[in-house]
């Protein structure tokens, strides 16, 4: 059972070029999530999914792309990497609303942007 | 959903219990108390929650005050690797919406030997 899984799990990108960071998860999680982490600072919420198929922003979606076409799986697109998208993201996933069990982290992608 | 207020840090020896408290007194009476922590470049680990009851588990306890606007995290015995940033966050608890973690900035809580 590996939980939640994030490649790559380090990247070096140039302003302008796009990548995809993939999230996996196998415990049959409904919900998931992106989050990216500057340092120093608390988890901000970039996009989530409720399902397969659907999609919606969250606090600081600008400049990212998601994708559900399964239910294990969250990708998150950029589509013009900046500066600024130097961070790290961290995908997480829980059963429904993430109440009773809370919600499941993976253990990060570290993105740079030069 | 509400906002709460952590020390910045905090040290704890090593096999003592760790307190860490929280204040949330604009909670709601729908809003669950949820701790979670994250080690040095790890993701956040869920840890516990409560609404207005005590609770444990086998990582904490949560003690949640009798009118809610506060609560402190246990652990009851500290080790080396319970060093970390931890998060309070409250929140609608159950139910079929996405109520999304809001992570505030924690406390940072250090077990020295």
């Amino acid at each position: 059972n590996a939980g939640v899984t994030q490649t790559p799990k380090f990247r070096v990108l140039k302003t302008g070029q796009s990548m995809t960071l993939l999230c996996a998860q196998d415990m049959n999680h409904e919900y998931m999530y992106w989050y990216r982490q500057d340092p120093g600072m608390g988890l901000r919420l970039i996009h989530y999914s409720v399902g397969e198929g659907t999609t919606a922003k969250g606090e600081v979606p600008d400049g990212y792309n998601v994708s559900r076409l399964k239910k294990q799986n969250f990708l998150l697109g950029l589509e013009s990497a900046a500066p600024s998208q130097t961070s790290v993201y961290f995908c997480a996933s829980s059963y429904l609303g993430g109440g009773s069990y809370g919600y499941t982290f993976g253990s990060g992608t570290r993105l740079t942007v030069v | 959903d509400a906002k709460t207020t952590q020390p910045t840090s905090m040290d704890c020896a090593e096999g003592r219990a760790a307190n860490l408290p929280c204040n949330h007194s604009t909670i709601s009476g729908n809003e669950y108390v949820y701790w979670y922590r994250q080690i040095h470049s790890q993701g956040p680990q869920y840890i516990i929650h409560g609404l207005k009851n005590n609770e444990t588990n086998e990582m904490a306890s949560l003690i949640i005050t009798e009118d809610r606007k506060s609560s402190t995290l246990i652990l009851p015995h500290a080790t080396l690797r319970d060093t970390a940033v931890y998060y309070c966050i409250v929140r609608v608890g159950s139910g079929g919406s996405a109520r999304q973690l809001t992570f505030g900035s924690g406390t940072q809580l250090t077990v020295l030997p």
